[in-house]
C-alpha cells in the first residue's frame, strides 16, 4: 500500500492551462505539505496544512491554491500556468506540524509547461 | 549565506571507500538536523536524524557540530546501491519549517 500517493506522476500542458494535482495519505498523519523541486534540485516548502488547517504559506504566486477536504487529502490546483511553473512537485506528510518529525514523500508529479 | 549549504559534488567514489561530507547551517538555533536521501527522479527518504551525541546506523554515521555549524554523513564500505543525492535538511528558525540544501550527488563506482 502506498502512504502518500500523488497523481497524476507526469504532467504536461500549455501555458495558461489550469491544472490541479491531488494528493493523498493513508498514515493517518495530521500534517500534509506541499513542496517544489526545481532543475537546480532544491526542494522548496510552498504549503502545509495541520488537520486541514493552512499554518505554512510560503511566497508562491496566488496562482496556486492548496485545498485540502479533509486531514487526508492535500490538493494543489494552478491556474494560468506559467513556463517557470515546470518543476517536480512533491506532496509529503508528517505525525505533526513541528520540524523534528519525519517527513513521507509522495512519488513526485513531473510538470512541464510548454 | 544560504541557510544550509551543501557541496553539490559529484564526489565519485570507489566502491569499498569510506566517503564523508558536510552540511553547513546559519540558524545557530537550529535544533532538528537530519540527512534525506534521493535517488534520480524519487521522492526523497528519511536516511537518519542527527542528535547532538552523534548518530550511527550500520555503515552510516551522523554527527553534529554546534561550534562550527555544521553537521556530517560518513559513509563507510561504500555499496554501489549507496549511488545517490544526500539532503541535509535543517529546522528554521520557525519550528514548524524546515529547509532543505540542494544535495550532494554521491556515484560509488565499480
Amino acid at each position: 500500500d502506498t502512504a502518500v500517493s500523488q497523481t497524476p506522476k507526469y504532467l504536461v500542458t500549455q501555458m495558461g492551462n489550469d491544472k490541479s494535482i491531488k494528493c493523498e495519505q493513508n498514515l493517518g498523519h495530521d500534517t500534509m505539505y506541499w513542496y517544489k523541486q526545481d532543475s537546480k534540485k532544491f526542494l522548496k516548502i510552498m504549503f502545509s496544512y495541520n488537520n486541514k488547517e493552512l499554518i505554512i504559506n510560503e511566497t508562491v504566486p496566488n496562482r496556486f491554491s492548496p485545498k485540502s477536504p479533509d486531514k487526508a487529502h492535500l490538493n494543489l490546483h494552478i491556474n494560468s500556468l506559467e513556463l517557470g511553473d515546470s518543476a517536480v512537485y512533491f506532496c509529503a506528510s508528517s505525525l505533526g506540524p513541528t520540524a523534528n518529525t519525519e517527513a513521507f514523500f509522495g512519488q513526485g508529479t513531473r510538470l512541464t509547461v510548454v | 549565506r544560504k541557510e544550509v549549504e551543501q557541496d553539490p559534488g559529484p564526489f565519485n567514489v570507489p566502491e569499498g571507500a569510506t566517503v564523508a561530507f558536510n552540511c553547513t547551517y546559519s540558524n545557530s538555533a537550529s535544533q532538528s538536523f537530519f540527512w534525506y536521501r534521493q535517488d534520480c527522479r524519487k521522492e526523497p527518504k528519511l536516511l537518519m536524524s542527527v542528535y547532538s551525541s552523534g548518530n550511527e546506523d550500520g555503515r552510516f554515521t551522523a554527527q553534529l557540530n554546534r561550534a562550527s555549524q555544521y553537521i556530517s554523513l560518513l559513509i563507510r564500505d561504500s555499496k554501489l546501491s549507496d549511488s545517490a543525492t544526500y539532503l541535509c535538511v535543517v529546522n528554521s528558525h520557525s519550528n514548524y519549517q524546515l529547509i532543505w540544501g540542494a544535495g550532494t550527488k554521491l556515484i560509488i563506482k565499480p
